[in-house]
């Protein structure tokens, strides 16, 4: 089974609107990570936002911000005010356990901001 | 966070030659890490390398093949040896960071294509 899914191969949102990209997980520890990176066409894997599975809170990081319900095992990245750098592949990551864990990383969602 | 360099940034290599990798990091960490991403392809960890003992590879993955060292605390190497076209990936080395989140930071990637 994957323990990380991402169901949107590609998205599309008109500049300065927001987009949710959708990413479920599966896994048995209580304790876990989930993280969102987000890589341009450069290649690089620029790492965007942190929820641990013992927050109370949903994560923030300026204008992305992580709806994590637990219940569902569901962690999505909304980015607020698209802008026409935010066209990329976008990653989302799990690492069961605490430190020095493999991070699992989904299939990637293509996003694509149109002006 | 941390910030990672990687030698080169691509290369061009024939058939049956190798390719050795740099990963340079600006603090001292325990644990590096080094990711495959065929392309079009999420990203697969190869191996988890720490200081003063020899790698751990994931299934898939071979020393023979994928040879590392970590000779310091802020510094490995990734060679891939015997090159096919089916190696033609980018390949990334991260670090964790983040006593509290051990988030996991990349290098830039380094893009190899093999003829």
């Amino acid at each position: 089974a994957q323990k990380i899914t991402q169901t949107q191969p590609g998205m599309f949102v008109q500049e300065k609107e927001a987009v949710t990209l959708d990413c479920t997980y599966d896994t048995s520890d209580p304790s876990y990570g989930l993280f969102w990176y987000k890589q341009p066409s450069s290649g690089e894997m620029i790492f965007l936002i942190y929820q641990g599975s013992y927050d109370q809170q949903n994560a923030t990081e300026g204008r992305y911000s992580l709806n994590f319900q637990k219940a569902r095992k569901s962690a999505n990245l909304v980015i607020s005010a698209s802008q026409l750098g935010d066209s990329a592949m976008y990653f989302c990551a799990m690492r069961e356990g605490r430190g020095y864990q493999k991070v699992t990383f989904g299939t990637g969602t293509k996003l694509q901001v149109i002006p | 966070s941390a910030v990672i360099s990687q030698k080169p940034s691509r290369d061009i290599c024939q058939r049956g030659t190798s390719l050795t990798i740099q990963c340079q990091v600006d603090s001292q960490v325990t644990m590096m890490f080094w990711y495959r991403q065929q392309p079009g392809q999420s990203l697969t960890l190869i191996a988890t390398a720490n200081q003063g003992s020899e790698a751990t590879y994931e299934s898939g993955f071979v020393i023979d093949k994928f040879p590392i060292s970590r000779p310091n605390l802020t510094f490995s190497t990734l060679t891939v040896s015997n090159l096919s076209p089916e190696d033609s990936s980018i390949y990334l080395c991260s670090v964790e960071v983040g006593q509290s989140t051990d988030t996991q930071y990349f290098g830039p990637g380094t893009r190899l294509t093999v003829l």
